[in-house]
């Protein structure tokens, strides 16, 4: 059973298209996170979710928006996409209502090529 | 959010080499965790450790929370322990990661 799933793995757009990353969660913790891992590996979180209540929103442009239908779901689209955006884009999920103890889970990723 | 360094950025090992990875934190952390990097890009979790020593197979790791460091340990290393070793801290709501150790360990 995967505990955290991204689609798709893989993504190949062009330059101003509109894309959509579904995560979906099946540990039942209460909190999901995008980050963003840039060229040289270095992992940046963009949103995290708690409840469905967005609860950080880092310096992320506004053309990115997440969406949380559920506690187990947390989408990200993007629009307008540019050059940049292409990276690999991690989901993952925690406890954070026992966050001393619950350590955070990833999913396998989605790796975004923009050309 | 807290600023997470690690030492080495790169190491190379020979098989069978034994190494220690180092994880520094400007600020206290809630939770502190160890994540390895396969080449296939999955990102593992490793350890979940704000304080102590744990082990796990070859791997341990040891907090020491009250001098914000941490250090990873590989014995005995294989070519299948090669990677992005990442750790990362929790301050208030956010998990912060380090730039990565990069291990390549040689046949």
């Amino acid at each position: 059973d995967t505990a955290v799933s991204q689609t798709p793995k893989y993504l190949v757009t062009q330059m101003g298209n509109d894309k959509s990353i579904k995560c979906e969660q099946n540990l039942g913790h209460d909190t999901m996170y995008w980050y963003k891992q840039d060229s040289k590996k270095f992992l940046k979180i963009m949103f995290s979710y708690n409840n469905k209540e967005l609860i950080i929103n880092e310096t992320v442009p506004n053309r990115f928006s997440p969406k949380s239908p559920d506690k187990a779901h947390l989408n990200l689209h993007i629009n307008s996409l540019e050059l940049g955006d292409s990276a690999v884009y991690f989901c993952a999920s925690s406890q954070l209502r026992d966050r001393y103890n619950s350590p955070l889970h990833f999913g396998n990723g989605t790796r975004l090529t923009v050309t | 959010g807290i600023q997470v360094e690690q030492s080495p950025p790169d190491l190379i090992l020979q098989e069978g080499a034994n190494s220690t990875l180092r994880c520094n934190f400007s600020d206290s952390v809630n939770n502190l965790q160890w994540f390895h990097q396969n080449p296939w890009g999955q990102l593992i979790n490793l350890f979940y450790i704000p304080s102590g020593t744990k082990q796990n197979g070859r791997l341990s790791a040891t907090t020491v929370a009250t001098e914000r460091y941490s250090l990873l340990y590989i014995s005995s290393s294989q070519t299948t322990d090669s990677g992005v070793y990442f750790c990362a801290g929790l301050n208030d709501y956010k998990l912060s990661f380090g730039a990565g150790t990069t291990v390549t360990v040689r046949a």
